[in-house]
């Protein structure tokens, strides 16, 4: 089974609107964190925002948010007024404190910001 | 800007060729990472060195011959490439190996784009 999904293959947005990337995680640990990484096309790996099973508030980055739903096993990034610069492949993935450094990738959202 | 850099950019060789990719890290971290990426896939995880000593070789075929000469550098020596393996390579480093409450988060460079004709 897939630890990590991310549902949506490409998702366009108008600038200045909001928009959210699912990802949805499956794991049998009661410590792990979630991660969401931006990746242009020039290839860097960016990370944008980490949210921790035991954190009780969603995580917040400037623009980011996480809407971590435990019992859903959901950990969505919320983009508030998308900028052109936003378009990206984004990557959700997760870390289990039993996989110790390996982190798990779901296979990514290819996002387009339209002016 | 990435606090993780990486040399050089793009690399273009032959399959007798031999080169290597450079990584360099100020952090402080004593964790760091090489990975693959093929195009529209996720980075898939190569090698992790921890404290200067090799941790995880997930099973990579020897013609990738990673080395961590101190806690900021991590090279990657490729010898006798095939076109397959090219690819982009990410270096990635983090304060430890272990997971953590608090996370540990991965921090990546920009990339090597590596091709091989």
């Amino acid at each position: 089974a897939q630890k990590i999904t991310q549902t949506q293959p490409g998702m366009f947005v108008q600038e200045k609107e909001a928009v959210t990337l699912d990802c949805t995680y499956d794991t049998s640990d009661q410590s792990y964190g979630l991660f969401w990484y931006k990746q242009p096309s020039s290839g860097e790996m960016i990370f944008l925002i980490y949210q921790g099973s035991y954190d009780e508030q969603n995580a917040t980055e400037g623009r980011y948010s996480l809407n971590f739903q435990k019992a859903r096993k959901s950990a969505n990034l919320v983009i508030s007024a998308s900028q052109l610069g936003d378009s990206a492949m984004y990557f959700c993935a997760m870390r289990e404190r039993t996989s110790g450094s390996r982190l798990t990738f779901g296979e990514g959202t290819q996002l387009t910001v339209n002016p | 800007d990435t606090e993780v850099t990486q040399t050089p950019k793009h690399l273009v060789m032959g399959m007798t060729n031999k080169k290597s990719l450079k990584c360099e890290q100020h952090m402080g971290h004593r964790a760091m990472y090489w990975y693959k990426q093929k195009a529209k896939k996720p980075p898939e995880l190569m090698f992790v060195y921890s404290y200067e000593k090799l941790s995880i070789n997930e099973s990579v075929p020897s013609r990738f011959s990673p080395e961590c000469p101190n806690s900021s550098l991590l090279n990657l020596h490729l010898h006798a490439l095939q076109p397959e393996d090219s690819a982009l390579y990410l270096c990635a480093s983090s304060q430890t190996e272990a997971a953590g409450r608090s996370g540990n988060t991965i921090y990546f460079g920009e990339g090597s784009w590596l091709t091989v004709v």
